[in-house]
């Protein structure tokens, strides 16, 4: 069964040092993954999708398949990356009512970059 | 582009009550996909709509059911609620190709406090 975890419930830095948010997953197939933030009494926004390869807001990801693990590292923080961060694996299944694919969630970082 | 939208944001019933969620997905998208998040916990996968279709649920029972209909909104009906049904249900909408699903998009969420 697929499996993602954050090993990190909170996380706190100064503003200007680097962050990584860890990110484990488990999954016997070709992952899919992805980081979403929540802002504060915002929704759920995709952050980062590592098929894309993309940098967002400062932030990257690299899936490393041989660690099983998806980081999300900045080099300096900013007092506005504080927020809940999820890690988040694509996880596809055909069965009796077609193919489908579901996100499976980490229970998140929260992290607070402090002045 | 109009994002994923969801009504009510908040809602209190009680033990036994039933229960109907509503989501319209985000302009171009063909695919809803529901998820629970308990406080502290990642969302969690209820289920996905495509045609109209149940196309794939997680561990979840019958009395959470749900519909799609042609312009792709989409409602979420829990019957006999329970107090562990107390959560936020978030909607999330996407592109499915029917080979491959690009990323999901969230609304806002409902809260929902079964007392």
């Amino acid at each position: 069964a697929q499996r993602v975890t954050q090993p990190e419930k909170l996380l706190s830095v100064f503003k200007g040092a680097p962050v990584e948010l860890k990110c484990n997953y488990s999954y016997s197939g070709s992952p899919e993954l992805f980081w979403y933030v929540q802002y504060s009494r915002q929704r759920l926004q995709l952050l980062l999708r590592h098929i894309s390869r993309e940098s967002i807001k400062g932030f990257t990801a690299d899936l490393n398949k041989g660690e099983t693990s998806f980081h999300l590292k900045k080099p300096f923080a900013q007092e506005e990356d504080s927020a809940m961060y999820y890690c988040a694996l694509s996880h596809h299944s055909l069965n009796s009512g077609g193919s489908n694919y579901k996100l499976t969630f980490g229970k998140g970082t929260l992290l607070t970059v402090n002045p | 582009e109009t994002g994923v939208t969801q009504s009510p944001t908040h809602l209190i019933k009680t033990r036994g009550q039933q229960v109907t969620l509503r989501c319209s997905s985000q302009s171009g998208h063909n695919t809803v996909s529901w998820y629970q998040q308990a406080l502290g916990q990642g969302p969690q996968f209820i289920f996905q709509y495509y045609r109209e279709e149940e196309n794939g649920r997680g561990n979840f029972p019958p009395r959470f059911s749900g519909l799609q209909f042609p312009n792709y909104s989409s409602e979420l009906n829990v019957n006999a609620l329970e107090l562990d049904d107390s959560a936020l249900y978030l909607c999330a909408s996407s592109f499915f190709s029917g080979a491959e699903l690009r990323a999901q998009y969230f609304g806002p969420g409902t809260r929902l406090l079964v007392l």
